[in-house]
């Protein structure tokens, strides 16, 4: 079975500073990892994937994260914060080798830029 | 412009009545899927089907009701069963339903239960 943990339920950063959003994952096979980001009442948006290529992955608008194994983790970072960034971001995790597995999404982080 | 859409965006129903939301898409995929979101637990999922005719239960089917006669379309019913169904439901699909692969996600119903 294949499992997520979100660290922070809310972090705040002020616009132009670095963002880090933690991310931890269990999965029993090799995992495929993603994040998607959600504006307010809206649907979720693909932020970056990692499927077992790049150790580091670049995603749009700026976002990268980085899978380290040994860690378990899968962070989610960005150089410079803008006000368009705050959102509700999560990390999702998918096995490869399980089969018909649908993806198991995290409870997600809530994203505060403060101008 | 290729995409999945839902309706309605809001949705109000009373208590005991059922309700059936709407999704289709036009991306030619065969996985769909129904998730319900509620504040600090993430997404949910209540089925998903990875071709017409066909579906499985997830997580939390209970008090839900799927069909899939279409390929393109999958809708949701709410029955009265579900105690709590005040919730964001967010329709996706997928290429297919192999590990790994990217969903493509609707932009939501929310439901309120009167």
């Amino acid at each position: 079975a294949q499992s997520v943990t979100q660290l922070d339920s809310h972090v705040s950063v002020s616009e132009g500073t670095p963002v880090l959003l933690r991310c931890n994952y269990s999965s029993s096979y090799s995992p495929s990892l993603f994040w998607y980001v959600q504006h307010p009442n809206k649907g979720l948006q693909l932020l970056l994937k990692y499927t077992s290529a790049a150790t580091l992955v670049k995603g749009i608008n700026g976002f990268e994260a980085e899978f380290k194994k040994s860690e378990t983790s899968f962070h989610l970072t960005k150089p410079s914060a803008h006000m368009s960034d705050a959102a509700e971001y999560f990390c999702v995790v998918s096995a490869t080798q399980s089969g018909n597995t649908p993806l198991v999404f995290g409870k997600g982080t809530r994203l505060s830029v403060i101008a | 412009d290729g995409g999945i859409t839902q309706s309605p965006k809001y949705l109000f129903r009373k208590e005991g009545q059922n309700v059936t939301l709407s999704c289709e898409q036009n991306l030619n995929h065969d996985a769909m899927y129904w998730y319900r979101q509620d504040p600090g637990q993430g997404l949910r999922l209540i089925y998903y089907s990875q071709i017409v005719n066909d579906f499985q239960k997830g997580d939390i089917a209970e008090g839900y009701s799927v069909s899939r006669e279409k390929k393109e379309s999958f809708p949701l019913t709410v029955t009265s069963a579900q105690k709590n169904p005040t919730a964001f439901y967010l329709c996706a699909s997928s290429i297919d339903l192999i590990a790994g692969v990217e969903q493509f996600f609707g932009p939501g119903t929310r439901l309120t239960v009167l």
